[in-house]
C-alpha cells in the first residue's frame, strides 16, 4: 500500500532560521508529488509539484527536491507569514494520498 | 475568477441525522473530488465524480454517497451519521482534460461538520 510520511509533526523556529520539512513516501511507479499549504480553518494551497529524481522546483522563501525515496521543502529565512501546515501528497489512480503534515509555527 | 465554493460553512448534525453539503468547482474544471479531514490529520479521499459519474471510491463506507449535476456541481451526503463523522470536508476541482498527476487539485474551504 502506498504511503507518505512526514516528519517532523510540528516544528517551531525563529523568523530568519532556516530548516527543511521531509515527506518520505512508498509507491510503486510515482507519478508526481505534490506539496501543498494550509491555514487554519482553510482548504490547503498548492505549492509544487515534482515528478522525477533531481528536480527542484522555487517559490519565494520555499524550495522543494524530490530524491527516488523522499521530498525536503526548505524553507529560507522564514518570516512569521509562512507559518502554516505543509502537505505532502502523491497520487493514487485520481486520488491523492497525503502525509498527516507539518505544522511550522515562525515566531518574530 | 471564482475558486472551489462549498456551504455550508460550518454544520451541527445529531448522531443518526442525515447531511448534504455542496460544492461549485473552479470555473473551467468539470471533476469533482471530496475528501475528509479529522483534527490534525492529512486529508482522506471519500471518492471523485466526472461525467455524472462516480470514477473511484476511497475506503469510506456506503454511507458516504454523492452526486455530480450536469453544471459540474457537486453534493456529498451522509447517512447516519456517527460521532466519528465530525471533519472538515473538502471538495477540489480539477480539468480531466489533464491527467491527476499533472493537474492540481484546486480546494474549497471545506465544511465543519460537528456530529453530536
Amino acid at each position: 500500500e502506498d504511503q507518505v510520511t512526514q516528519s517532523p509533526e510540528a516544528l517551531r523556529l525563529q523568523e530568519g532560521e532556516s530548516s527543511s520539512l521531509n515527506c518520505s513516501y512508498t509507491v510503486s511507479g510515482l507519478r508526481g508529488l505534490f506539496w501543498y499549504r494550509q491555514d487554519p480553518g482553510k482548504g490547503p494551497e498548492f505549492l509544487f509539484t515534482l515528478y522525477s529524481a533531481g528536480e527542484e522546483k522555487e517559490k519565494e522563501r520555499l524550495k522543494a527536491t524530490l530524491t527516488k525515496k523522499e521530498s525536503f521543502l526548505h524553507i529560507t529565512a522564514p518570516k512569521p507569514e509562512d507559518s502554516a501546515t505543509y502537505l505532502c501528497a502523491v497520487p493514487s489512480g485520481y486520488a491523492l494520498n497525503f502525509g498527516k503534515g507539518t505544522s511550522l509555527l515562525v515566531t518574530p | 475568477d471564482a475558486g472551489v465554493t462549498q456551504s455550508p460553512t460550518h454544520l451541527i448534525k445529531t448522531r443518526g441525522q442525515q447531511v448534504t453539503l455542496r460544492c461549485s468547482p473552479k470555473s473551467g474544471h468539470d471533476t469533482v473530488s471530496w475528501y475528509q479531514q479529522a483534527l490534525g490529520q492529512g486529508p482522506q479521499f471519500i471518492f471523485q465524480y466526472y461525467e455524472e459519474e462516480e470514477r473511484q471510491r476511497g475506503n469510506f463506507p456506503d454511507r458516504f454517497s454523492g452526486h455530480q449535476f450536469p453544471n459540474y456541481s457537486s453534493e456529498l451526503n451522509v447517512n447516519a451519521l456517527l460521532l466519528g463523522d465530525s471533519a472538515l470536508y473538502l471538495c477540489a476541482s480539477s480539468f480531466a482534460g489533464s491527467s491527476s498527476y499533472n493537474s492540481p487539485l484546486h480546494f474549497g474551504n471545506g465544511t465543519r461538520l460537528t456530529v453530536t
